[in-house]
C-alpha cells in the first residue's frame, strides 16, 4: 500500500543550489499535484499535471519547474534554491481533476535553504 | 480575504467533549468540499467530504450550507487520538483550495 511516495524525505541545500523532488505514485491516477505548506499558511498549489503529458502553474509557481514524466511520476526542480523556498513540500495525485474526488497526499519532503 | 477561511484555535477539550469546527468559503462556483486532517506536520489525510444534505461517518458529522458559503465539521466524544489539526478544503475549478487549518488538542 504504498500509495504517493516522495523522496526526500529531508534536505538541506545552499541557496543557489538545485535540485529535483521526486514523487511517484502507484494508484493509476491521472492527475498529480506539487504543494508547499508553510508556518501560518494551508497548502498552497505550486504546479499540477491534469493527465499525463500536461502541466500548468498553481498559485505559486515562481522558482519552480515540473516534469510529467509518465502516468506514474511527476517531479518538482528548483533551479537555483532561495531561503524563501524553505518549505514542506508535499505531492498529491487524485483519480481526475475536476471531478470532485479527493486526493491523497506523500508524507512531504522537508526542504531547507540556507 | 482568504478564500477558505478557518478559526485556527487551538481548541482546548476534555475527553468525552463534543466540539465543532466552522469555516467559510468565498468562491460561490466552488464544487465540493472535504475535511482533512493533520498530524504533527504530516500529510493531510481525508477524513470526510461533506455532501449537501449533510453526512456523518461515526463520531464525526458534517454539514454544508451552499447559500451561506459555510462548511461545518462537529465531533462527539473526543478522544484523545483526535488532536490534530482539520483542514478545511474546497475544490474549484478541479483544484483544492485549504484553509490554514484549526487545532484540537484533547486532554484526558
Amino acid at each position: 500500500n504504498a500509495g504517493v511516495t516522495q523522496t526526500p524525505k529531508f534536505q538541506v541545500l545552499k541557496t543557489g543550489q538545485s535540485m529535483t523532488l521526486q514523487c511517484a505514485q502507484d494508484m493509476n491516477h491521472n492527475s498529480m499535484y506539487w504543494y508547499r505548506q508553510d508556518p501560518g499558511m494551508g497548502l498552497r498549489l505550486i504546479y499540477y499535471s491534469a493527465s499525463e503529458g500536461t502541466t500548468d502553474k498553481g498559485e505559486v509557481p515562481n522558482g519552480y519547474n515540473v516534469s510529467r514524466l509518465n502516468k506514474r511520476e511527476f517531479s518538482l526542480r528548483l533551479e537555483s534554491a532561495a531561503p524563501s523556498q524553505t518549505s514542506v513540500y508535499f505531492c498529491a495525485s487524485s483519480r481526475g481533476h475536476g471531478d470532485n474526488q479527493p486526493q491523497h497526499f506523500g508524507d512531504g519532503t522537508r526542504l531547507s535553504i540556507l | 480575504r482568504k478564500e477558505v477561511e478557518q478559526d485556527p484555535g487551538p481548541f482546548n477539550v476534555p475527553e468525552g467533549a463534543t466540539v465543532a469546527f466552522n469555516c467559510t468559503y468565498s468562491n460561490s462556483a466552488s464544487q465540493s468540499f472535504f475535511w482533512y486532517r493533520q498530524d504533527c506536520r504530516k500529510e493531510p489525510k481525508l477524513l470526510m467530504s461533506v455532501y449537501s444534505s449533510g453526512n456523518e461517518d461515526g463520531r464525526f458529522t458534517a454539514q454544508l450550507n451552499r447559500a451561506s458559503q459555510y462548511i461545518s465539521l462537529l465531533i462527539r466524544d473526543s478522544k484523545l487520538s483526535d488532536s490534530a489539526t482539520y483542514l478545511c478544503v474546497v475544490n474549484v475549478g478541479g483544484k483544492l483550495i485549504f484553509g490554514q487549518g484549526t487545532e484540537l488538542s484533547v486532554k484526558p
